[in-house]
């Protein structure tokens, strides 16, 4: 079955800790996203590929790093310069374009220790 | 003015009701027009996208899109205690050259009670 592979499911960060969340698709896309939630606020985007080994900011891409190195694969690091880590972390693709709908996968939801 | 408004909610009906679940938009620019389904802990599920005004039907579930109001809705027939989750609404406007980008609405909570 094709789909997007977040992981993990939780996890916790310490005070000044770097911690990578992974997300992986199957599904052939270009475009791969990263939006965080949180309660009331929607999904706010976070950084976007659209191709390989290129990627851009988004609206609140302060304290977070990407890499884009695999079709596959667009690793989120969350940094220890990012003050309020806590939320629930989405990972989504598209085709190139972005003209179509996102698949997202389930999650990480990251909490500070 | 947010460029995509939707109620917050919480939205309780009992079982076997009629929903309505709406989102307003203040960007022209916006050209198609999506409602995604997200249970706690999970992803967003994409139930329905739509490109032009009029309706869009898919077993219990209809899409509106009203494009002149900037207003659309998603209706939700005979809803079921499974239907309980989050709604939300989203919206792709071109975002220069051949690039799109995708706007959501904050989502609704909707409970329906056996």
């Amino acid at each position: 079955d094709g789909g997007i592979t977040q992981s993990p499911k939780y996890l916790f960060r310490k005070e000044g800790q770097n911690v990578t969340l992974s997300c992986e698709q199957n599904l052939n896309h270009d475009a791969m996203y990263w939006y965080r939630q949180d309660p009331g606020q929607g999904l706010r985007l976070i950084y976007y590929s659209q191709i390989v080994n290129d990627f851009q900011k988004g609206d609140i891409a302060e304290g977070y790093s990407v890499s884009r190195e695999k079709k596959e694969s667009f690793p989120l690091t969350v940094t220890s310069a990012q003050k309020n880590p806590t939320a629930f972390y989405l990972c989504a693709s598209s085709n190139h374009r972005g003209d179509q709908p996102q698949h997202f996968g389930d999650g990480t939801r990251l909490s500070i220790l | 003015q947010k460029e995509v408004e939707q109620d917050p909610g919480p939205l309780s009906v009992p079982e076997g009701a009629i929903v309505s679940l709406n989102c307003t938009y203040s960007n022209s620019a916006f050209q198609y027009f999506m409602w995604y389904r997200q249970y706690s802990r999970k992803g967003p599920e994409l139930l329905m996208y739509t490109y032009s005004s009029g309706n869009k039907e898919d077993g219990r579930f209809t899409a509106q899109v009203d494009k002149s109001s900037k207003y659309i809705s998603l209706f939700i027939r005979d809803s079921q205690p499974s239907d309980s989750a989050t709604y939300l609404c989203a919206m792709l406007a071109n975002s220069g050259g051949s690039n799109y980008k995708l706007t959501f609405g904050k989502g609704t909570l909707l409970t329906v009670n056996p």
